[in-house]
Parts: structure tokens; C-alpha cells; sequence
């Protein structure tokens, strides 16, 4: 069974710092990894994709892939109060459907 | 753009009755469309995918099920609500190639009295 895990935290970090959020996934075939934000009581939003090994960043967002550790990450920088929120990982395996499996999500508190 | 549509927000429903849920997507054509319930404080369970007009895949066996009568129109039914059935229900959907990723509807809050 395709497993995604991610500690469920909260993890809680001070306005300004970096925000270190880590998935481990068991499916080695798995080819595009997304990153989920998800407000208390809103939907998922995606922040963003990686499908390479090695480092993406899109403003704040660093997204890091390591296939051979079957490792994903999210760097957060200057982490903003307005970051709390839960971070859902998903992978894509080998699937015509585009099927998802999600981890738990790990909730981020960012203290003023 | 595309964006995707899923009403009602809020239901409250008491228990036996039926329930019909319905998303919509727009500025895409042949998407791969997705039903999810999420309880309370926990993650993401994929109730039902279609990657086309009458095809419906389920995964979860349960008193729920789904139609896709047009290309871009998902619906989700039940014909009587359980207690359990409470939750918050997002629509999804894909572009159908591969590797894409999922975009989410703002969600269906449902109640069962």
C-alpha cells in the first residue's frame, strides 16, 4: 500500500524563520510530488510541484526532492503568522487517473 | 483560467435523508474529476475518481456514490444519510495528462442530525 507520512506536529516556529516541513512516501515509481496549504476550514490549496530532484523555489516556497531517499520538503522562509496553516503532501505515482496519495499534513504555527 | 464550482457550501441534513452534492468545472475539457471527504481534524479519504463521462471508479465501499452525466458536472448521492456520512466533501479535479496536479472546490460542510 502507498503510504505518505508526515509528522502531524503542530510545529511551531517565531515570525521571520525558516520552516522546515519533511514527507517521506514508500512508492519508489512515484514521479511528481505537490505540495497542499490548507486553512482551518477551507480547501487545499496547492503551493507547489517538484518533479526533479533537487531544489525548486517559487518566492518563499522552497520545495526540495530526493527520489533515492524517497524524501520531499517544503522551506518556508521569513514565515509569516499568515502561514499557520496545515501542509498536505501529495505524490503522484505511476497512474493514468493522476491519483493522489495525501499524507496527514503537518500543522505550522507561526508566533508573532 | 479554470476554475471549479461545488455548492451547496453548508448542509445540515438529519439522518435517512438523501443527499446530492454537485461540482463543476470550467475552461478545461475532459478533466479528471475527484470526490474526497475529510473529517474532522483528519486527512484526505478519496471516495470516488472519473477520468470521463460515465466512468466512475470507487474506492471506499460505503452508501455513497457518483455520477459524471456531462464532461465537466460531478455529482455525489446518497439515497440515506448515516451519522458517519458527516464530514467535509471537496471536489477535485485534473488536467488528464499525466503527472498533473489536483485543484480543489472551496468544499461542502455536511451535518447529520
Amino acid at each position: 500500500q502507498k503510504e505518505v507520512e508526515q509528522n502531524s506536529g503542530p510545529l511551531s516556529v517565531p515570525e521571520g524563520a525558516i520552516a522546515s516541513l519533511n514527507c517521506t512516501y514508500s512508492d519508489r515509481v512515484s514521479q511528481s510530488f505537490f505540495w497542499y496549504r490548507q486553512y482551518s476550514g477551507k480547501s487545499p490549496e496547492l503551493i507547489m510541484s517538484i518533479y526533479s530532484n533537487g531544489d525548486k523555489e517559487d518566492g518563499r516556497f522552497t520545495a526540495q526532492l530526493n527520489k533515492a531517499s524517497q524524501y520531499v520538503s517544503l522551506l518556508i522562509r521569513d514565515s509569516q503568522p499568515s502561514d499557520s496553516a496545515t501542509y498536505l503532501c501529495a505524490v503522484n505515482g505511476d497512474n493514468a487517473g493522476n491519483m493522489l496519495t495525501f499524507g496527514g499534513g503537518t500543522r505550522l504555527m507561526v508566533k508573532p | 483560467s479554470q476554475t471549479i464550482h461545488q455548492w451547496p457550501a453548508t448542509l445540515v441534513q438529519p439522518v435517512g435523508s438523501p443527499l446530492s452534492l454537485e461540482c463543476t468545472v470550467e475552461g478545461t475539457s475532459n478533466p479528471n474529476l475527484y470526490w474526497y471527504r475529510q473529517a474532522a481534524g483528519r486527512g484526505l479519504q478519496l471516495l470516488f475518481y472519473s477520468v470521463g463521462i460515465g466512468q466512475i471508479s470507487s474506492e471506499v465501499p460505503q452508501n455513497l456514490s457518483a455520477s459524471r452525466p456531462q464532461d465537466r458536472q460531478f455529482i455525489l448521492s446518497s439515497k440515506k444519510l448515516l451519522l458517519s456520512d458527516s464530514g467535509f466533501y471537496l471536489c477535485a479535479w485534473s488536467q488528464s495528462t499525466f503527472e498533473q496536479p489536483q485543484h480543489f472546490g472551496d468544499g461542502t460542510r455536511l451535518s447529520i442530525l
